[in-house]
């Protein structure tokens, strides 16, 4: 069964912790993206990859960070430092950054107590 | 002004009736044109994907793509309830995927 996995679906964080959020594909496409979405806002870009090992900021970086070990696996930690991370996250991967078809996981809503 | 710009609605119709989504864009260099469905609490599906000037139709979905108007459609024939969700404009090319805000649609029975 291929596609983007993306766990937990629900995730819930204290003030002050760091969390990190799972994203894994099988769909062995190079480029993997991290995007955030809040109620009546589009899509916006967190962190994008091209190729393992290599990552680049999006729109809204601050507060997030990535690693890219592994070509299926792109995880996202949500750092003590993101002053407002209530929102739905979403996976995204292509076969390559910004061409072709992009396909999303089912996404984390994260939810700070 | 944005790269992108999609009428967010809200756009709430009768079944069977035939609905049109649109966007418009401003940067030529876009290749690859995609919509996706995305239902409360969900990831956003791949509905249609098109790198051409031209319609496609996949079922009661055609998508439509105006590169001389900056301009891309997505027609739904025929709408179900089910159809209603969030539909988003998705727009490709140099390296980099944008997005339009979203057009939430609800088909009433």
């Amino acid at each position: 069964d291929g596609g983007i996995t993306q766990s937990p679906k629900y995730l819930f964080r204290k003030e002050g912790q760091n969390v990190t959020l799972s994203c894994e594909q099988n769909l062995n496409h190079d480029a993997m993206y991290w995007y955030r979405q809040d109620p009546g806002q589009g899509l916006r870009l967190i962190y994008y990859s091209q190729i393992v090992n290599d990552f680049q900021k999006g729109d809204i970086a601050e507060g997030y960070s990535v690693s890219r070990e592994k070509k299926e696996s792109f995880p996202l930690t949500v750092t003590s430092a993101q002053k407002n991370p209530t929102a739905f996250y979403l996976c995204a991967s292509s076969m390559a950054q910004g061409e072709g078809r992009t396909f999303f996981g089912q996404g984390t809503r994260l939810t700070v107590v | 002004q944005k790269e992108v710009e999609q009428d967010p609605g809200p756009l709430s119709v009768p079944e069977g009736a035939i609905v049109s989504l649109n966007c418009t864009y401003s940067n030529s260099a876009f290749q690859y044109f995609m919509w996706y469905r995305q239902y409360s609490r969900k990831g956003p599906e791949l509905l249609m994907y098109t790198y051409s000037s031209g319609n496609k139709e996949d079922g009661r979905f055609t998508a439509q793509v105006d590169k001389s108007s900056k301009y891309i459609s997505l027609f739904i024939r025929d709408s179900q309830p089910s159809d209603s969700a969030t539909y988003l404009c998705a727009m490709s090319g140099y390296g980099k995927l944008t997005f339009g805000q979203g057009t939430i649609l609800t088909v009433h029975p």
